[in-house]
């Protein structure tokens, strides 16, 4: 069963900001937000995660919603590397006790 | 962050033949690798889990003896893909576990002709 929804494709203007949502509407308490992405025919890189709390680091933001039932992952400034699959996974705890499943995720065009 | 390796990046092979392909953590201890198989335009599937010095778990629709894994080492798991046939052509991710997160290696593509 699917625990996360995205849109399956959306494009950005280079050097514009890409907001991508997240719907994970059945998420627990204790299910952390974490956002992944894949460049064509390399594995999937990490970009950042959260609880509740919005988080940012150098690659993107993280805003979740107060009920936590969707998030958005935003990179600032869009470069045509960005151009990937980006994969939203909800999974219990912040450490490795359970591995990640990957569903569907938006696939990101980022045009000049 | 912690890196993963894999060889080779890319093979081809014949029908029936049997490919080996390593998956390596470079600077962390893999208690646990994953094993992920990717289909064109489709997303990560996992294949199997193993822990170290242990049997695989493998999921549901996956010959565990097609594709055998050995994770005989902390730094160390291979999958071999044996009597290979074209549907087997895929795009293989392998994923190593330290105690805080879970790291991918670059992949390596499989064509059997």
């Amino acid at each position: 069963d699917a625990k996360t929804t995205q849109p399956p494709s959306m494009d950005c203007a280079e050097g514009r900001a890409a907001n991508l949502p997240c719907n994970h509407s059945t998420i627990s308490g204790n299910e952390y937000v974490y956002w992944y992405r894949q460049i064509h025919s390399q594995g999937p890189q990490y970009i950042i995660h959260g609880l509740k709390n919005n988080e940012t680091n150098e690659m993107a933001s993280l805003i979740i919603t107060e009920d936590r039932k969707s998030s958005t992952l935003i990179l600032p400034h869009a470069t045509l590397r960005d151009t990937a699959v980006y994969y939203c996974i909800v999974r219990v705890g912040s450490n490795a006790g359970n591995m990640l499943t990957f569903g569907g995720g938006t696939r990101l065009m980022v045009k000049p | 962050g912690a890196v993963v390796s894999q060889h080779p990046s890319r093979v081809i092979c014949k029908s029936g033949t049997s490919v080996k392909i390593e998956c390596r953590s470079l600077d962390f201890q893999a208690t646990t690798m994953f094993w992920y198989r990717q289909f064109p335009k489709k997303s990560l599937m996992l294949m199997a889990t193993s822990n170290e010095g242990s049997k695989a778990t493998y999921e549901q629709g996956v010959e565990k003896d097609k594709f055998l894994i050995n994770h005989a080492s902390l730094t160390l798991s291979t999958l071999t893909v044996t009597s290979a046939h074209p549907e087997d052509s895929s795009f293989y991710i392998c994923s190593g576990r330290d105690a805080y997160e879970q790291y991918f290696g670059p992949g390596t593509r499989l064509t059997v002709t």
